[in-house]
């Protein structure tokens, strides 16, 4: 186990609507990613964030946002919801900004339909 | 054009069969080189990281990296099926802060057959 949890597992939404996925690091980790994996593909990187700011992103628009929090864990927000939207939604936590290992979550699977 | 390729598979072997997976890549920044494992419904797993070109040995597990050719391996011996899973390369490149992203290959599915 990696110590990174993420809810819900499951998620269905409606094309336009709006989704919160969660994730709960390791305690001392300040640095936490979202990616976005597609059946069949590999995990894109949506965005980083560090003690509470984001200081990386990826090719994604700005309906996808994200939140920090001091107590380790992270939300992940996307509005206005779209059939592509749907895919494995996964969180990787870790202790610092360096080349440590990324600890994933087992992901939020999430289908719009 | 892809900045990573790998060969979707899937990939079927006999039990106890050397597995060998590929990826390659085009942008020559990609300094970090790393094999995840990922079981169905799973998140991926760590298996080998590496920097430099050349082998790193963990177990039945050989990552091999050639920067000049752009292009990384991960062979695994006397193949279990325990090994069935999906393995993703993911790389990153030496940048500045916040910018320590991985880039993902699509993965490739891999059956050991008992």
């Amino acid at each position: 186990e990696t110590g990174v949890t993420q809810s819900p597992t499951h998620l269905i939404k409606t094309r336009g609507q709006q989704v919160t996925l969660r994730c709960s690091s390791q305690s001392g980790h300040n640095t936490v990613s979202w990616y976005q994996q597609a059946l069949g593909q590999g995990p894109q990187f949506i965005f980083q964030y560090y003690r509470e700011e984001e200081n990386g992103r990826g090719n994604f628009p700005p309906r996808f946002s994200g939140l920090q929090f001091p107590n380790y864990s992270s939300e992940l927000n996307v509005n206005a919801l779209e059939l592509d939207d749907s895919a494995l939604y996964l969180c990787a936590s870790r202790p610092g900004q360096g080349r440590e290992t990324q600890y994933f979550g087992p992901g939020t699977r999430l289908l719009v339909l | 054009q892809k900045e990573v390729e790998q060969d979707p598979g899937p990939l079927s072997v006999p039990e106890g069969a050397i597995v060998s997976l590929n990826c390659t890549y085009s942008n020559s920044a990609f300094q970090y080189f790393m094999w995840y494992r990922q079981y169905s419904r799973k998140g991926p797993e760590l298996l080998m990281y590496t920097y430099s070109s050349g082998n790193k040995e963990d177990g039945r597990f050989t990552a091999q990296v050639d920067k000049s050719s752009k292009y990384i391996s991960l062979f695994i011996r006397d193949s279990q099926p325990s090994d069935s899973a999906t393995y993703l390369c993911a790389m990153s490149a030496t940048s500045n802060f916040g910018n320590e992203k991985l880039t993902f290959g699509t993965g490739t599915r891999l059956t050991i057959i008992p």
